[in-house]
């Protein structure tokens, strides 16, 4: 079975400071993982996604992730936090093959405020 | 642009009265997904549709209900909402290829629904 495990339901950065949120997975079979990006009110648009290719994944705004297998792990970074990343991330896993194949599976979320 | 759209943005329903809530998409992709989200919470899948087979989630009371009458429009229908089903509703795409791979899903910008 999979499942995410986003650790700190909250985080506050200033603004030109490091942002990293942190997201663990386990998965019986090779995932694809993905970090989503929510504002208030709107649907979740796609930060970026890991499927097996390259291990450092870049996305959308500056953010990039790392698929670490050996710690389970697909934190999300940027090096410059921007007053407009304000926002509640998810990171999902889904399996690449089997039964549930394409479902996703979300972790809690976090919220990232910027200071100015 | 091809995208997912839902509407109404907001809707208002008194406790009790049916509602639908509709997604549409002009990506054609073949996997449709309803989730409900409530306030600071990961989304939760009710059901999808992969083309017309409909896969209900164990869990999803059977208050929610789904059609799905052409690959381009997915319909949830919520026949006697409560006080606890005021949630934002998230419409998702996305195209499974099989063992060729899995696609990320698109979301729409979601429906709240507010129950009174």
């Amino acid at each position: 079975a999979q499942s995410v495990t986003q650790l700190g339901s909250h985080v506050s950065v200033s603004e030109g400071a490091l942002v990293l949120l942190r997201c663990n997975y386990s998965s019986s079979v090779p995932p694809y993982l993905f970090w989503y990006v929510q504002y208030p009110n709107q649907g979740l648009q796609l930060l970026l996604k890991y499927t097996s290719a390259a291990t450092l994944v870049k996305g959308i705004n500056g953010f990039e992730a790392e698929f670490k297998k050996s710690e389970t792990s697909f934190h999300l970074t940027k090096p410059s936090a921007h007053m407009s990343d304000a926002a509640e991330y998810f990171c999902a896993v889904s399996e690449a093959r089997g039964s549930t194949l394409g479902r996703l599976y979300f972790g809690r979320g976090t919220q990232l405020t910027v200071w100015p | 642009d091809a995208m997912v759209i839902q509407n109404p943005r907001y809707q208002v329903t008194q406790f009790g009265k049916p509602v639908t809530l509709s997604c549409s998409q002009t990506l054609n992709h073949n996997v449709m997904y309803w989730y409900q989200q409530k306030s600071s919470q990961a989304p939760k899948l009710l059901f999808h549709y992969y083309d017309k087979d409909f896969n209900n989630e164990a869990d999803t009371p059977d208050n929610f209900q789904s059609r799905r009458p052409n690959t381009s429009f997915c319909f949830l229908d919520i026949r006697s909402p409560g006080l606890g089903d005021a949630a934002m509703y998230l419409c998702a795409t996305s195209t499974l290829a099989g063992l060729a791979g899995v696609d990320e899903q698109y979301f729409g910008p979601g429906t709240r629904l507010t129950v009174t």
